[in-house]
């Protein structure tokens, strides 16, 4: 079937360091994709998000970029802070499912001090 | 303006048992998913109302049942509980027009033991 799975389950970065988080997604016909945080005893909560139209997308430290080619997503976070610490997931939703979301198995950020 | 509430935020079960679990989306939002998250794992949908309908449902079983009331919350409803159900059971809305922008509440962690 189709899903969407993370390569890496788990990344350790220094403090003040840039993370970089990838994605690998399996349903050619997904044609929107979202990056998910999810802090322990917290539901997900929206990071950015990136239409299939774009291959690049910034938010405020995030930026998300997507090869279509090789079916590959990445999350880029720069300065990495304490608070960054958190399950990061990627998520895709193809027009058709409305609201169906399919998440990969997470991977989570350790930041050093 | 408060976003996604879900009751209770723990709860214990013996198997064989049935539990009803509690969902009131953000203000404003008349769309509610349901998921699965498994320890380690992505969340998985379960389904997803609008309108008091079931509109779509992801590959869990018939004993996975749910309902939404006129002012848009929700309950999902499991029978027959197995020791796998245990998991974190998120509920997310959203506007049915909205397309993939769901708000996560901080989900009910439901044990069977």
């Amino acid at each position: 079937g189709e899903s969407v799975g993370l390569h890496l389950p788990t990344l350790s970065v220094q403090e003040g360091d840039n993370s970089i988080i990838n994605c690998a997604y399996s349903n050619s016909a997904s044609d929107y994709f979202i990056w998910y945080k999810q802090e322990s005893g917290k539901g997900p909560q929206f990071i950015i998000d990136i239409r299939s139209n774009m291959d690049k997308r910034q938010g405020q430290r995030v930026t998300v970029l997507l090869n279509k080619t090789v079916k590959h997503l990445s999350l880029q976070i720069a300065a990495t802070q304490p608070g960054d610490s958190a399950v990061y997931f990627c998520a895709e939703i193809w027009s058709g499912a409305n609201s169906k979301l399919t998440f990969g198995k997470g991977i989570t950020l350790s930041v050093r001090p | 303006d408060a976003g996604v509430t879900q009751s209770p935020t723990h709860l214990i079960k013996t198997r064989g048992q049935q539990v009803t679990l509690r969902c009131s989306p953000k203000s404003g939002h008349d769309t509610v998913s349901w998921y699965q998250q498994a320890l380690g794992q992505g969340p998985q949908f379960i389904f997803q109302y609008y309108e008091e309908e079931e509109r779509q449902r992801g590959n869990f079983p018939d004993r996975f049942s749910g309902h939404q009331f006129p002012n848009y919350s929700s309950e999902l409803n499991v029978n027959a509980l197995l020791l796998g159900d245990s998991a974190l059971y998120l509920c997310a809305s959203s506007l049915v027009y909205g397309g993939a922008f769901l708000h996560f509440g901080n989900g009910t962690r439901l044990t069977v033991t």
